[in-house]
């Protein structure tokens, strides 16, 4: 059974760099689509981004100037920086699986159980 | 902004249909799959639906998903209490900008 797990500081000071790290066990990393979505309280699901094995990357032109991922395939790992944070972009952050169904078209079949990181001084 | 629309709320009561619908545009529904997903109280999203209308293992019958032009629909018959929750569709746009929509939250009275 694939498991996806976040991790990362849960607190964040304005202007600095939210930095998180999803663990991939029970299955390989290679050959998927991962990416970070998050939700602040009470409200809707928003995609970051995604990188797919090989490194390539598509994130969210809302927030493309902010967002870094890689990928380290040997750690069954991926992770996320969103530079100069703000009080906005204290949410839940979701790392998820992406099965391929066509370029840049997938869906997210395994979720990690999210991890609250909040901006605050 | 969600470029996929859905209604914030529905309800029902047991034993009852329900459908929650989801519109969009020739270039995100019209053109590309539709997904939907469950998200519990307190818990992570799960997918439901993919490629429009196909149940991963698990799911149950009772859910079913439907595609028509630029718009989609996900029934729940039979409703349970169990199925209060958030439901999202998703479709990919070609902007990229993200397959959401808005969610709607369903109340099972």
């Amino acid at each position: 059974q694939v498991q996806l797990q976040e991790s990362g500081p849960g607190l964040v000071k304005p202007s600095e760099t939210l930095s998180l790290t999803c663990t991939v066990s029970g299955g390989s990393i290679s050959s998927y689509y991962w990416s970070w979505i998050r939700q602040p309280a009470g409200k809707g699901l928003e995609w970051i981004g995604r990188i797919y094995t090989s490194g390539s990357t598509n994130y969210n032109p809302s927030l493309k100037s902010r967002v870094t991922m890689s990928v380290d395939t040997s750690k069954n790992q991926f992770s996320l920086k969103l530079s100069s944070v703000t009080a906005a972009d204290t949410a839940v952050y979701y790392c998820a699986r992406g099965i391929a169904v066509a370029v840049n078209q997938y869906y997210f079949d395994y979720w990690g159980q999210g991890t609250l990181v909040t901006v605050s001084s | 902004q969600s470029v996929l629309t859905q209604p914030p709320s529905a309800s029902g009561t047991p034993g009852q249909r329900v459908t929650i619908s989801c519109s969009g545009s020739s270039s995100n529904i019209g053109s590309n799959y539709v997904y939907w997903y469950q998200q519990l109280p307190g818990t992570a999203p799960k997918l439901l639906i993919y490629r429009n209308n196909q149940r991963p293992s698990g799911v149950p019958d009772r859910f079913s998903g439907s595609k028509s032009g630029t718009s989609a629909s996900l029934a729940i018959s039979g409703l349970r209490s169990e199925d209060e929750a958030d439901y999202y569709c998703a479709a990919w746009d070609d902007s990229l900008s993200g397959p959401f929509g808005g969610g709607t939250k369903l109340t099972v009275l």
